[in-house]
């Protein structure tokens, strides 16, 4: 399983923008990179997903190295609803085993 | 929403007792995964399936067992349980075929307590 490094925390403050890193030297040609959140006392939630161009959705963006060889995943304005822990797996076409690392804390300071 | 639910949602047992958790989703999905999460850390994969009666072992499968005989339940057992099982389980479902498209849903989680 290609594997993904992040950092274990970040702090931001409220209505500022956050970009949280994640490298995956390792990723081949077919995998996806996924975000997903886990805000606290709950299960994961999927946050935004791509391949190879920059991603927009109504929670984040996602900007994809030229060599995706790293991502980040950008909150345009945290709010304290932000606050949470932010996993980036890569899933690829081929197998369905899915692994998570220890993802990056993310602190909102009002 | 996929509509994942888990069973039962909190529970106590004793060490050495049989402890089985559901997961159950409406949608139809092909893969289904087990997920242990303590305290301060990630998710670890536990077992996953691609099909009925298809699973596979994940990163820590040791003194766990599961079972899908139906497409919308998943099963997780824990044959003996032991203290170091206390965590929180989370199941999560996935749409096939297996697109790096496809996105994964999560339920709720179980919290298990081992004394």
């Amino acid at each position: 399983d290609a594997k993904t490094t992040q950092p274990n925390s970040m702090e931001s403050n409220e209505e500022e923008p956050v970009h949280l890193p994640c490298n995956h030297s390792t990723i081949s040609g077919t995998d996806y990179i996924h975000w997903y959140r886990q805000l606290p006392s709950q299960g994961p939630e999927y946050v935004i997903h791509g391949l190879t161009s920059n991603v927009n959705n109504r929670m984040a963006s996602l900007a994809i190295a030229e060599d995706r060889k790293s991502s980040t995943l950008i909150l345009h304005r945290a709010t304290l609803r932000d606050a949470a822990v932010y996993y980036c797996i890569l899933k690829g076409s081929s197998g369905s085993r899915l692994t998570f690392g220890e993802g990056t804390q993310l602190t909102v300071n009002p | 929403d996929a509509g994942i639910t888990q069973s039962p949602r909190h529970k106590v047992t004793e060490t050495g007792t049989p402890v089985t958790l559901r997961c159950h989703q409406t949608e139809n999905h092909r893969y289904m995964y087990w997920y242990r999460q303590d305290p301060g850390h990630g998710l670890r994969l536990i077992h996953y399936s691609y099909g009925v009666k298809d699973t596979d072992k994940g990163e820590v499968s040791d003194g766990y067992s599961v079972s899908r005989s139906k497409t919308e339940d998943f099963l997780l057992t824990l044959e003996s349980a032991t203290s170091s099982q206390t965590s929180v389980y989370f199941c999560a479902s996935l749409w096939g075929p297996s697109s790096g498209a496809n996105v994964l849903t999560f339920g709720a989680g179980s919290r298990l307590t081992v004394l």
